[in-house]
């Protein structure tokens, strides 16, 4: 069965700091795809970034990147330059099969 | 375009009753996920409606069921409700199912048994 762990409950940064996100997933499928995703305080979830497994190529969307190590299974999200309104939950998700990651509370400090 | 509807945004329930939730997915979207949001567990997810058909489900109990409607609108439902189900319930909608296609999820129906 796929899994997908996140070992850091929660995370501070300092604004215009740089700060790493961990996620790491467990699969036998060679075909696939993982998102971070975002939840603000006011709930409604929204996607930060996507990577597709074939890609070796590391996905990148302005201040976000991701290193993206399918043979560790290891997909982190860096977000650079952080602003408040980075402070959020940040789930980590596996597609297919639409496992999430028990999440990250993102906390930028002024 | 309309994001994704969810109603109830708020409910309160007894233990031992049911309730219904309705999500209504962005237009031309035909798979909707659900998901249970609590403190500690992240998201579970509960199962994914494609085409009317019920094409992937979690490890809930047979309590907790849904159907898709021929619009594309989704309704779960939860029987014999217990004070564990109190949850935010999320419902995702996107264009495909098992795809690499983005999930647009709806603000919740927060549910809380007493």
């Amino acid at each position: 069965a796929q899994t997908v762990t996140q070992s850091q409950p929660e995370m501070s940064v300092q604004e215009a700091e740089t700060v790493t996100l961990s996620c790491t997933y467990d699969t036998s499928e060679s075909d696939y795809y993982l998102f971070w995703y975002k939840q603000p305080p006011s709930r409604q979830m929204i996607l930060v970034i996507r990577q597709e497994a074939y890609k070796q190529q590391n996905a990148t969307e302005n201040r976000f990147s991701v290193n993206f190590q399918k043979a560790a299974k290891s997909f982190s999200l860096k977000i650079s330059d952080s602003q408040l309104g980075d402070a959020a939950m940040y789930f980590c998700a596996y597609r297919p099969r639409d496992i999430f990651g028990t999440g990250t509370r993102l906390k930028v400090l002024a | 375009k309309a994001g994704v509807t969810q109603t109830p945004r708020y409910l309160i329930k007894t233990r031992g009753q049911q309730v219904t939730l309705s999500c209504s997915p962005i237009s031309g979207h035909r798979s909707v996920s659900w998901y249970q949001q609590t403190p500690g567990q992240g998201l579970q997810f509960l199962f994914e409606y494609f085409s009317e058909t019920q094409r992937n489900k979690g490890n809930f109990p047979g309590r907790f069921s849904g159907r898709q409607f021929s619009n594309s609108r989704s309704e779960m439902n939860v029987s014999t409700l217990e004070l564990g189900d109190s949850a935010l319930y999320l419902c995702a909608s996107s264009l495909g199912w098992m795809t690499n296609t983005e999930a647009f999820f709806g603000q919740g129906t927060r549910l809380t048994v007493v």
